[in-house]
């Protein structure tokens, strides 16, 4: 069964650059047609995508924060991590890993079906 | 960009109830990338329907969604006491993008 686990520090100064990493268990980050995303939830709020990538290395960003994001993929780990940078108290948030897949032959989107528990990081000096 | 909006924001209803949750995109969104998620507090979110109407494993079938083009609507048939959560709709756009609605709390009446 996979799952899925965040792990990174719970503070950050703002101004720093927040890094978490989802470590992948019970599967291979590897597989054809798995991508894996970051999404984020302010408390009391909804929830925002952040970015995903391929385990090819291909990466796709939200554009509202695509100047502040870098998400890499470590397959030999079977992880893969976000580095948010340049953080303020609005980028305080549970932040969740998670897959969805899509299929190659019809690019028929699967949903985000495997998410990781979550992390609390809060921008704060 | 695609925006999706849910309504109602907030939804009371009793056990037993039907409960009928819209989304709304701004622009037509394909069938095949349209997704909802049930989250209850201090847990991740669940998928609960892909492609706009298939369940997903495990769900049960008192959930339904339908709708196509910019209208989407989950359906619940009956409610049970576990069903009262947050509810969001999610779409799988160009670029690639993700995009979530803002959610629909269901609650009890």
């Amino acid at each position: 069964q996979l799952q899925l686990q965040e792990s990174g520090p719970g503070l950050v100064k703002p101004s720093e650059t927040l890094s978490l990493t989802c470590t992948v268990s019970g599967g291979s980050i590897s597989s054809s047609s798995y991508y894996w995303g970051w999404i984020r939830q302010p408390p009391g709020k909804g929830l925002e995508w952040i970015g995903s990538i391929y385990y090819s290395g291909s990466t796709y960003y939200n554009p509202s924060l695509k100047s502040r994001v870098t998400i890499s993929v470590d397959t030999s780990k079977n992880q893969f991590s976000l580095k948010l940078s340049s953080v303020t108290a609005a980028d305080t948030a549970v932040y969740y890993c998670a897959r969805y897949i899509i299929a190659a032959a019809n690019y028929y989107y699967y949903g985000m079906d495997v998410w990781g528990q979550g992390t609390t990081v809060t921008v704060s000096s | 960009e695609i925006v999706l909006t849910q309504s109602p924001g907030t939804l009371s209803l009793s056990p037993g109830e039907r409960a009928t949750l819209s989304c709304r995109a701004s622009q037509s969104v394909s069938s095949s990338y349209l997704a909802w998620y049930q989250q209850k507090p201090g847990q991740a979110p669940r998928l609960l329907i892909y492609g706009a109407s298939s369940r997903a494993t495990g769900i049960p079938d008192r959930f339904s969604g339908s709708g196509s083009g910019t209208d989407f609507t989950l359906t619940i048939s009956r409610l049970e006491p576990e069903d009262f959560a947050v509810y969001y709709c999610q779409q799988y756009g160009s670029s690639p993008s993700l995009t979530f609605g803002q959610g629909t709390r269901l609650e009890i009446k």
